[in-house]
């Protein structure tokens, strides 16, 4: 076990919604990254935090997003939640090693994401 | 632009036997790359890594070999187990001026490990 948690495991919901989901990063990790898995697919990079702030962003439009806590957890929020959004939603937490140059991601289970 | 692909989308194996799963990365700027195991129903597991001052490195029964001339990556297991079935990714890390940079994953390569 990576010590990522995530929350809820699954949810459902209608075209137009809003949703948030929620991470709890493994301990000392100071950076959380979020992703996007739909079915058949490697991971989509939607936005990276660290220490409280946007450390980065994917191809994603503005509706997609985010929060982290002085705790390190993190919110990803989606506003007018359209069909395709739906996939598995992951969180990956890390603590970038910036003189060796190495930032190891461990993920989280995942909240799969059902938009009808 | 910036993709990571794999050669082999599936790929059977007999219990014993050793695997290979390729990858090819297309920036080369990056610098960090990373093997991750997703089992069915669950978030992407570390496998191992590598750094881009490196071509080879190796862990417990598995070894990452990076090839950056032509821009290619390798994953050899040895031994296959049947708990070693699952997808895997490789993603390379890309790095935007001072950001940390984030993770660019290909689609995956399915692992079947036949008894």
């Amino acid at each position: 076990e990576t010590g990522v948690t995530q929350s809820p495991t699954h949810l459902i919901k209608t075209r137009g919604q809003q949703v948030t989901l929620r991470c709890s990063s493994q301990s000392g990790h100071n950076t959380v990254s979020w992703y996007q898995q739909a079915l058949g697919q490697g991971p989509q990079f939607i936005f990276q935090y660290y220490r409280e702030e946007e450390n980065g962003r994917g191809n994603f439009p503005p509706r997609f997003s985010g929060l982290q806590f002085p705790n390190y957890s993190s919110e990803l929020n989606v506003n007018a939640l359209e069909l395709d959004d739906s996939a598995l939603y992951l969180c990956a937490s890390s603590q970038p090693n910036r003189v060796v140059g190495t930032d190891t991601q461990y993920f989280g289970p995942g909240t799969r994401l059902t938009v009808l | 632009g910036e993709s990571v692909g794999l050669h082999l989308p599936t790929l059977s194996v007999q219990e014993g036997d050793n695997s290979i799963i390729n990858c090819a990365y297309s920036n080369s700027a990056s610098d960090y790359f990373i093997w991750y195991k997703q089992e069915s129903g669950k978030g992407p597991q570390f496998i191992i890594d590598i750094r881009s001052n490196m071509d080879k490195r190796q862990g417990q029964r598995v070894t990452v070999l990076l090839n950056k001339t032509v821009k290619h990556l390798s994953l050899q297991i040895a031994a296959t187990q049947p708990g070693d079935s699952a997808v895997y990714f490789c993603a390379e890390n890309i790095r935007y001026g001072g950001s940390q940079g984030n993770l660019i994953f290909g689609k995956g390569t399915k692992l079947s490990v036949k008894p």
